[in-house]
């Protein structure tokens, strides 16, 4: 079971938005402003798309935002293209023994 | 350009040792801190292990903690996974990231390599 809490899988349609939820508590999410959103395509590796909650990394698309509402944070995919299809998985900074906590994923289809 | 390189993978018994390797190129290494990650088949990304870019402080997860040791060597811009005792379950490809943040704790990982495939069967 991981930490963080993410819908198995969301799709849509070319051109349209979908929204990944991450469900934390006050010892990740809720204390930090440290989430980070992860794309990962089978056979490669994981890319970074997201920081600090919202931030993009150059190289990453404008599509891609991210939020965060107390313990929950969310990423959401604008304008969907087919190369969008991939797992995405939430991070965040956590206190305690371990220093970060992952997602499950969330496989996001392009119909 | 910032590069990340694993080795060390293969098919190992269950029991076995196995050690693997991260090189890292195009940057400070010793400014990182440094973690493994991994997915089982048909699984998500699990965090494994962390170490900060002066090599004193670690950090493993639970289900690895006693088996596996990360260590570095700035020298040569290498972080290591030595894993002890493996079990079935540790079947997996096995990710190297650097870490952005302060000392070993990581904020994202902005650079990750492209994986190194470990199998433990008999």
């Amino acid at each position: 079971q991981s930490a963080l809490t993410q819908p198995a899988s969301v799709s849509g349609s070319p051109g349209q938005s979908v929204t990944i939820s991450c469900i934390g508590t006050s010892n990740d999410i809720g204390a930090y402003d440290y989430v980070s959103w992860y794309q990962h395509h089978p056979g490669k590796a994981p890319k970074l798309i997201i920081f600090d909650v919202n931030n993009r990394p150059s190289g990453s698309s404008d599509r891609f935002s991210g939020s965060k509402s107390g313990t929950t944070a969310s990423l959401a995919v604008s304008g969907l293209r087919a190369e969008d299809e991939a797992h995405y998985y939430c991070t965040s900074y956590a206190s305690g023994s371990t220093p970060v906590v992952f997602g499950g994923g969330t496989k996001l289809t392009v119909l | 350009e910032v590069h990340l390189l694993e080795s060390g993978g293969g098919l190992v018994q269950p029991g076995g040792s196995l050690r693997l390797s991260c090189e890292g190129s195009g940057f400070i290494f010793s400014v990182y801190a440094m973690t493994w990650v991994r997915q089982a088949p048909g699984k998500g990304l699990e965090w494994v292990s962390t170490i900060g870019g002066g090599g004193t402080r670690t950090y493993d997860a639970d289900s690895v903690r006693g088996r596996f040791t990360i260590s570095r060597d700035n020298s040569k811009d290498t972080a290591y996974l030595q894993m002890n005792d493996l079990r079935h379950e540790d079947t997996a490809v096995y990710y190297c990231a650097r870490g952005v943040g302060v000392l070993a704790n990581s904020r994202y990982f902005d650079n990750w390599g492209q994986g190194v495939l470990v199998t433990v069967s008999s």
